[in-house]
């Protein structure tokens, strides 16, 4: 089972900040926190991972709580492309990913 | 930016018949998967494969299946005998995972899998 807990909907206004939460308190100190998102009828998409830091790419940024138990995913100017399922995912030393349902993400004109 | 590419998109069978997904993962990545998303479902993990050899399959991932990179580029998933609850999207990633450090999956856009 996915061990991350994340809101089942959000909605957000077109080239508005969002920040999609998630928590996951059973984390050790080795686990990765990976983002995907998957738009409709297709596969998943890479969005950004880290471990302690918090960390920036060309997609979005992933910040970190200290204790680790809570990250927040931030696209910082929201498209109507960017709607999809978000998912967020703990993994430890094995390479699988466990995917949960995800917050689908809607984008409103 | 390079993809992982997958063959076909759509497949039909009959209940019974061996069938093979094809995927060609990205070149200098060294890690390969399969996972599968049934219609209105959570994306499930079914295999993992390094070196040459499974390194890590889930409980759906039976003797029906097996994986398979036969030619150094191709990355191939057969089942042997399928059922209908084999329906679903199956979709390939590969992964770079040089020297321990972790990078991100790239997906492939998926076969759909229809099993009559």
């Amino acid at each position: 089972d996915a061990k991350t807990t994340q809101p089942n909907s959000m909605e957000s206004n077109e080239e508005e900040p969002v920040h999609l939460p998630c928590n996951h308190s059973t984390i050790s100190g080795t686990d990765y926190i990976h983002w995907y998102r998957q738009l409709p009828s297709q596969g998943p998409e890479y969005v950004i991972h880290g471990l302690t830091s918090n960390v920036n790419n060309r997609m979005a940024s992933l910040a970190i709580a200290e204790d680790r138990k809570s990250s927040t995913l931030i696209l910082h100017r929201a498209t109507l492309r960017d709607a999809a399922v978000y998912y967020c995912i703990q993994s430890g030393s094995a390479r699988q990913l466990t995917f949960g349902s995800g917050t689908q993400l809607t984008v409103l004109p | 930016e390079p993809e992982v590419t997958q063959t076909p998109s759509h497949q039909v069978t009959q209940m019974g018949q061996e069938v093979i997904l094809r995927c060609v993962p990205i070149s200098n990545h060294l890690y390969f998967y399969w996972y599968r998303q049934i219609l209105g479902q959570k994306v499930e993990f079914l295999v993992s494969f390094y070196n040459n050899e499974i390194s890590e399959k889930s409980e759906i991932f039976d003797d029906q299946f097996s994986v398979e990179r036969p030619d150094g580029s191709n990355f191939t998933l057969k089942i042997r005998s399928t059922k209908l609850e084999d329906s679903a999207m199956y979709f390939c990633a590969s992964t770079r995972d040089d020297r321990g450090e972790f990078y991100g999956y790239t997906f492939g856009s998926g076969t759909r899998l229809t099993v009559v």
